[in-house]
């Protein structure tokens, strides 16, 4: 049974650019989470997708935006990057009917932003 | 705006002792989580407390909730090197939205 992944592990790049991350969630599971790790501290939630909407957001201003594909998987896109958006992205799936309690996180990706 | 707050946030301590973590947060939740996280790793998910009173172990790891003090510990015993890591606590609201407290990172010494 696959868990969480996500892709790439790594990425650098430089401010202002653009970049996009990827999630699949853990089989059988319909909703992704994405949080900001910064080093140092805990996570920060980002959004939640379910039924390829988004559900819930965080104090995260637009540049962040999302998207759910019909197989559940997400990707999180980040626009405009600053120094500040230097960090680890964790991707959570759970399944929102019975069983929705833990959520899984996947392995990060590890942004870099010079 | 709901706040959750983990102290200590460091701990060292020797391998054989007990201690205890402690979180507070500061709204109604009847949703607790704790998780691990080793250096550069993801989290892995340790407990999931639903209710008030809720006790769960696994291993030298014991966690228990008091929804009524808002307030959950994580209390390890006899603690081994291999403990040694950061560990999370944090509250889910009915959408399961996590928020996060700092982190204790606990480092166990020979």
């Amino acid at each position: 049974d696959a868990g969480v992944t996500q892709s790439p592990t790594h990425l650098i790049k430089t401010r202002g650019q653009q970049v996009t991350l990827r999630c699949s969630p853990k089989s059988g599971h319909d909703t992704v989470s994405w949080y900001q790790q910064a080093l140092g501290q805990g996570p920060q939630f980002i959004f939640q997708y379910y039924e390829e909407e988004e559900r819930q957001r965080g104090n995260f201003p637009d540049r962040f935006s999302g998207h759910q594909f019909p197989n559940y998987s997400s990707e999180l896109n980040v626009n405009a990057l600053l120094l500040g958006d230097s960090a680890l992205y964790l991707c959570a799936s759970s399944l929102t009917e019975g069983g929705r309690y833990t959520q899984y996180f996947g392995p990060g990706t590890r942004l870099t932003v010079l | 705006e709901l706040k959750v707050e983990q102290n200590p946030l460091f701990l060292s301590m020797q391998e054989g002792k007990n201690y205890t973590i402690y979180c507070n947060y500061s709204t109604t939740s009847d949703r607790l989580y704790w998780y691990r996280q080793d250096p550069g790793k993801s989290l892995e998910s340790l407990f999931v407390l639903l209710s008030n009173g809720a006790v769960k172990q696994e291993g030298r790891l014991m966690a228990s909730l008091d929804t009524k003090a808002r307030l959950s510990t994580l209390h390890i015993t006899a603690a081994v090197h291999d403990l040694s890591a950061t560990y999370f606590c944090a509250v889910g609201d009915a959408g399961n939205m996590l928020t996060f407290g700092g982190g204790t990172r606990l480092m166990v010494k020979p």
